[in-house]
């Protein structure tokens, strides 16, 4: 699937604990995307790379943040996970950002009791 | 506020039958419009993608209708499959706007059955 690589690929968390979702490109694509899916919402952006260090909020960034220190690896973090943020997590790179394909990894389903 | 607008939510056709699905946007900047496909514990797939300098694309089986006065965009499935059931997405986005992501719509849960 294009070379992304997202892990945990499931995790079970209580309220209030930090958690951190990482996806991993291998294929040296400067832009990198979270989303989160959930039913009735579709696919809502959360935070985007545009490069190295360089990142921007999406419509849902709220209660998450995000770190690119490579341009192979971009972390999600839950500060302080609430139960509205049980989703399923999306990864997905691009090489260009505008109208070029985004390429999605395979999810990360987060639970939080 | 909604930007990509997607009907219907879900939808069961026949297998051979030509299911469409719709969406509508507000922003006239967009200049962008491609389909994404989901199956099951899968992410989305790039499916198909149109601009608005043509008012039809087609692939395969998979057929984009953009109207741009009116401001929508449709995907028509010919001769459908029972592979064909999954989730469907259309998007947006402007590209003169540089970094701006693509904005989805709310998805379709197509069913195809034999």
């Amino acid at each position: 699937d294009a070379g992304i690589t997202q892990s945990p690929r499931h995790k079970v968390t209580e309220t209030g604990t930090p958690v951190t979702l990482r996806c991993h490109q291998t294929e040296n694509h400067r832009y990198m995307y979270w989303y989160r899916q959930d039913p009735g919402h579709g696919l809502r952006l959360i935070h985007y790379s545009y490069g190295v260090k360089d990142t921007d909020k999406g419509e849902v960034s709220d209660g998450y943040s995000v770190s690119r220190s490579k341009t192979e690896d971009f972390l999600l973090t839950l500060e302080s996970a609430t139960s509205s943020q049980t989703s399923v997590y999306f990864c997905a790179i691009s090489q260009t950002g505008v109208d070029s394909p985004l390429h999605f990894g395979n999810g990360t389903r987060l639970t939080v009791t | 506020q909604q930007q990509v607008k997607q009907s219907p939510q879900s939808l069961i056709v026949q297998k051979g039958g030509i299911p469409i699905i719709n969406c509508a946007y507000e922003n006239t900047a967009f200049d962008y419009f491609p389909w994404y496909q989901q199956f099951p514990g899968k992410g989305p797939a790039l499916l198909i993608a149109i601009r608005p300098d043509v008012s039809e694309k087609k692939e395969g089986r998979f057929t984009i209708s953009f109207n741009k006065s009116a401001k929508q965009f449709s995907l028509h499935i010919m001769d459908s499959q029972p592979g064909d059931s999954a989730t469907y997405f259309c998007a947006a986005s402007d590209n003169d706007s540089g970094n701006t992501p693509l904005v989805f719509g709310k998805g379709t849960r197509l069913s195809v059955i034999a």
